[in-house]
Protein backbone atom coordinates (compact mmCIF):
# COMPACT_ATOMS: atom_id res chain seq x y z
CA UNK A 1 0.00 0.00 0.00
CA UNK A 2 0.54 3.74 -0.51
CA UNK A 3 2.90 5.26 2.57
CA UNK A 4 3.30 8.06 4.08
CA UNK A 5 6.13 9.50 5.93
CA UNK A 6 5.88 11.86 9.38
CA UNK A 7 9.04 13.37 10.43
CA UNK A 8 10.19 14.06 13.55
CA UNK A 9 8.31 10.68 15.16
CA UNK A 10 8.94 12.28 18.51
CA UNK A 11 9.97 16.51 19.63
CA UNK A 12 10.59 17.86 22.81
CA UNK A 13 10.85 21.68 22.60
CA UNK A 14 10.43 24.87 25.30
CA UNK A 15 7.75 26.95 25.75
CA UNK A 16 7.60 29.86 22.79
CA UNK A 17 9.43 27.94 20.21
CA UNK A 18 8.36 26.71 17.03
CA UNK A 19 8.36 23.11 15.66
CA UNK A 20 7.62 21.94 12.65
CA UNK A 21 6.28 18.68 11.53
CA UNK A 22 6.87 16.95 8.03
CA UNK A 23 4.29 14.24 6.23
CA UNK A 24 5.78 13.43 2.89
CA UNK A 25 4.02 10.78 0.72
CA UNK A 26 6.08 8.77 -0.58
CA UNK A 27 4.95 7.01 -3.49
CA UNK A 28 2.03 8.95 -4.85
CA UNK A 29 1.23 11.94 -5.23
CA UNK A 30 -0.89 13.63 -2.51
CA UNK A 31 -3.47 16.22 -3.95
CA UNK A 32 -5.13 16.18 -0.37
CA UNK A 33 -3.35 15.98 3.38
CA UNK A 34 -5.01 16.15 6.07
CA UNK A 35 -3.92 16.87 10.02
CA UNK A 36 -5.38 15.93 13.01
CA UNK A 37 -4.68 15.80 16.67
CA UNK A 38 -4.94 13.66 19.32
CA UNK A 39 -4.89 14.08 22.85
CA UNK A 40 -4.05 11.49 25.02
CA UNK A 41 -6.98 8.61 25.14
CA UNK A 42 -9.11 10.61 23.11
CA UNK A 43 -10.43 10.42 19.52
CA UNK A 44 -8.81 11.95 16.30
CA UNK A 45 -9.68 15.16 15.73
CA UNK A 46 -9.09 17.21 12.55
CA UNK A 47 -7.66 20.42 12.36
CA UNK A 48 -6.94 20.73 8.94
CA UNK A 49 -7.19 20.25 5.46
CA UNK A 50 -4.71 20.99 3.17
CA UNK A 51 -4.89 20.91 -0.95
CA UNK A 52 -1.76 21.03 -2.96
CA UNK A 53 -0.91 25.08 -3.97
CA UNK A 54 -3.62 26.53 -2.05
CA UNK A 55 -4.33 27.69 1.38
CA UNK A 56 -5.27 25.00 3.85
CA UNK A 57 -8.65 25.02 5.39
CA UNK A 58 -9.16 24.76 8.98
CA UNK A 59 -11.76 23.28 11.45
CA UNK A 60 -13.66 25.69 13.58
CA UNK A 61 -12.26 26.50 16.82
CA UNK A 62 -8.51 25.74 15.03
CA UNK A 63 -6.16 28.89 14.91
CA UNK A 64 -4.42 29.19 11.59
CA UNK A 65 -1.48 31.83 12.94
CA UNK A 66 -0.95 29.52 15.64
CA UNK A 67 -0.73 26.08 13.33
CA UNK A 68 0.97 27.11 10.16
CA UNK A 69 0.05 24.55 7.20
CA UNK A 70 2.14 24.74 4.00
CA UNK A 71 1.57 22.01 0.82
CA UNK A 72 3.84 23.72 -1.72
CA UNK A 73 4.05 20.11 -3.50
CA UNK A 74 2.28 16.68 -4.26
CA UNK A 75 4.37 14.94 -1.69
CA UNK A 76 4.95 17.27 1.16
CA UNK A 77 2.99 18.89 4.07
CA UNK A 78 4.43 20.97 6.31
CA UNK A 79 2.66 21.55 10.03
CA UNK A 80 4.96 24.30 12.23
CA UNK A 81 3.01 24.89 15.65
CA UNK A 82 4.38 28.56 16.55
CA UNK A 83 4.57 29.71 20.01
CA UNK A 84 4.11 26.36 21.47
CA UNK A 85 2.82 26.22 24.86
CA UNK A 86 2.44 23.17 27.29
CA UNK A 87 -1.23 22.56 26.01
CA UNK A 88 0.15 21.90 22.56
CA UNK A 89 1.60 19.03 23.73
CA UNK A 90 -0.48 16.10 21.93
CA UNK A 91 0.07 13.56 19.01
CA UNK A 92 -0.20 15.14 15.44
CA UNK A 93 -0.67 12.83 12.57
CA UNK A 94 -1.16 13.44 8.96
CA UNK A 95 -2.84 11.79 6.20
CA UNK A 96 -2.79 11.94 2.38
CA UNK A 97 -4.84 10.97 -0.19
CA UNK A 98 -4.16 11.17 -4.40
CA UNK A 99 -4.73 9.04 -6.96
CA UNK A 100 -5.76 5.54 -8.03
CA UNK A 101 -7.48 4.80 -5.04
CA UNK A 102 -10.91 3.12 -5.29
CA UNK A 103 -12.15 3.38 -2.01
CA UNK A 104 -10.27 7.09 -1.50
CA UNK A 105 -8.70 5.54 1.09
CA UNK A 106 -6.61 7.48 3.26
CA UNK A 107 -3.46 6.61 4.63
CA UNK A 108 -2.09 7.64 7.29
CA UNK A 109 1.72 8.69 8.96
CA UNK A 110 3.30 7.44 11.98
CA UNK A 111 2.82 10.04 13.84
CA UNK A 112 4.44 13.04 15.87
CA UNK A 113 5.03 13.29 19.15
CA UNK A 114 5.09 16.80 20.60
CA UNK A 115 6.13 17.65 23.94
CA UNK A 116 6.40 21.43 25.08
CA UNK A 117 8.37 21.88 28.65
CA UNK B 1 -24.90 15.83 17.41
CA UNK B 2 -22.06 12.91 17.56
CA UNK B 3 -21.85 11.69 13.67
CA UNK B 4 -19.88 8.60 15.12
CA UNK B 5 -20.60 6.78 18.19
CA UNK B 6 -19.01 3.92 19.66
CA UNK B 7 -20.28 2.85 22.94
CA UNK B 8 -17.82 0.63 24.07
CA UNK B 9 -14.67 2.68 25.47
CA UNK B 10 -12.75 -0.72 26.27
CA UNK B 11 -13.63 -4.35 26.25
CA UNK B 12 -11.46 -7.45 27.09
CA UNK B 13 -11.85 -10.71 24.81
CA UNK B 14 -10.49 -14.10 25.26
CA UNK B 15 -7.20 -15.13 22.68
CA UNK B 16 -9.26 -16.81 20.06
CA UNK B 17 -12.57 -15.76 20.55
CA UNK B 18 -14.59 -13.40 18.12
CA UNK B 19 -15.54 -9.54 19.67
CA UNK B 20 -17.85 -7.44 18.33
CA UNK B 21 -17.10 -3.59 18.58
CA UNK B 22 -20.16 -1.31 17.84
CA UNK B 23 -20.42 1.71 15.71
CA UNK B 24 -22.99 3.81 14.78
CA UNK B 25 -23.03 6.88 12.72
CA UNK B 26 -25.66 9.84 11.30
CA UNK B 27 -25.57 11.51 8.66
CA UNK B 28 -28.22 12.73 6.16
CA UNK B 29 -25.56 12.63 2.78
CA UNK B 30 -26.93 9.83 0.51
CA UNK B 31 -23.38 8.66 -0.01
CA UNK B 32 -21.03 8.14 2.48
CA UNK B 33 -18.00 5.43 3.29
CA UNK B 34 -17.46 3.50 6.73
CA UNK B 35 -14.08 2.88 7.85
CA UNK B 36 -12.08 0.76 10.94
CA UNK B 37 -8.48 1.70 11.78
CA UNK B 38 -6.79 -0.13 14.43
CA UNK B 39 -4.01 1.88 16.48
CA UNK B 40 -1.70 0.38 18.35
CA UNK B 41 0.31 1.47 21.51
CA UNK B 42 2.70 3.16 19.49
CA UNK B 43 0.58 5.18 16.99
CA UNK B 44 0.01 4.59 13.77
CA UNK B 45 -3.50 4.45 12.33
CA UNK B 46 -3.58 0.80 10.41
CA UNK B 47 -6.81 0.18 7.85
CA UNK B 48 -8.61 -2.68 8.59
CA UNK B 49 -11.72 -2.61 6.58
CA UNK B 50 -14.26 -0.29 4.18
CA UNK B 51 -17.77 -0.06 3.63
CA UNK B 52 -19.39 2.17 1.45
CA UNK B 53 -22.80 2.84 1.65
CA UNK B 54 -24.45 1.49 -1.82
CA UNK B 55 -22.68 -1.58 -1.30
CA UNK B 56 -25.10 -4.78 -1.31
CA UNK B 57 -22.88 -7.36 0.58
CA UNK B 58 -20.86 -6.62 4.51
CA UNK B 59 -17.22 -5.92 3.35
CA UNK B 60 -14.41 -8.75 4.94
CA UNK B 61 -11.05 -8.77 5.11
CA UNK B 62 -9.49 -12.03 6.21
CA UNK B 63 -10.43 -11.91 10.07
CA UNK B 64 -12.10 -8.51 10.44
CA UNK B 65 -15.58 -8.44 9.05
CA UNK B 66 -17.97 -4.89 8.85
CA UNK B 67 -21.48 -6.15 9.82
CA UNK B 68 -23.58 -2.92 8.02
CA UNK B 69 -27.20 -2.58 8.71
CA UNK B 70 -28.05 0.65 7.08
CA UNK B 71 -31.63 0.78 8.03
CA UNK B 72 -29.95 1.25 12.21
CA UNK B 73 -26.82 3.35 10.99
CA UNK B 74 -24.39 0.46 12.06
CA UNK B 75 -21.28 -0.65 10.77
CA UNK B 76 -19.58 -2.75 13.51
CA UNK B 77 -16.64 -4.50 13.44
CA UNK B 78 -16.44 -8.36 14.26
CA UNK B 79 -12.70 -9.35 14.44
CA UNK B 80 -12.58 -13.29 14.64
CA UNK B 81 -10.34 -15.69 16.26
CA UNK B 82 -8.66 -12.55 18.37
CA UNK B 83 -4.98 -13.05 18.73
CA UNK B 84 -2.64 -11.07 21.52
CA UNK B 85 -1.49 -8.59 18.78
CA UNK B 86 -4.61 -7.15 18.31
CA UNK B 87 -4.71 -5.57 21.54
CA UNK B 88 -5.34 -1.58 20.83
CA UNK B 89 -7.73 1.22 20.07
CA UNK B 90 -9.87 0.48 17.37
CA UNK B 91 -11.49 3.66 15.47
CA UNK B 92 -14.59 3.76 13.53
CA UNK B 93 -14.46 6.83 10.84
CA UNK B 94 -16.98 8.20 8.17
CA UNK B 95 -16.55 10.27 4.81
CA UNK B 96 -19.61 11.67 3.66
CA UNK B 97 -19.34 12.02 0.26
CA UNK B 98 -20.48 15.28 -0.77
CA UNK B 99 -20.73 17.35 2.44
CA UNK B 100 -16.97 16.52 3.48
CA UNK B 101 -14.15 18.00 1.21
CA UNK B 102 -12.14 15.43 -0.30
CA UNK B 103 -11.55 12.57 1.68
CA UNK B 104 -12.18 14.07 5.53
CA UNK B 105 -12.85 11.47 8.09
CA UNK B 106 -14.75 11.89 11.28
CA UNK B 107 -13.54 9.52 13.80
CA UNK B 108 -15.87 7.68 16.38
CA UNK B 109 -14.01 7.83 20.51
CA UNK B 110 -12.69 4.22 20.00
CA UNK B 111 -13.00 1.30 21.92
CA UNK B 112 -9.72 -0.20 23.78
CA UNK B 113 -9.63 -3.63 23.00
CA UNK B 114 -7.34 -5.93 25.50
CA UNK B 115 -6.82 -9.47 24.60
CA UNK B 116 -6.29 -12.12 26.99
CA UNK B 117 -4.46 -15.17 26.52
Amino acid sequence: GAVVSQHPSRVICKSGTSVKIECRSLDFQATTMFWYRQFPKQSLMLMATSNEGSKATYEQGVEKDKFLINHASLTLSTLTVTSAHPEDSSFYICSASGWGSNTGELFFGEGSRLTVL
Amino acid sequence: AQKITQTQPGMFVQEKEAVTLDCTYDTSDPSYGLFWYKQPSSGEMIFLIYQGSYDQQNATEGRYSLNFQKARKSANLVISASQLGDSAMYFCAMREVYKAAGNKLTFGGGTRVLVKP
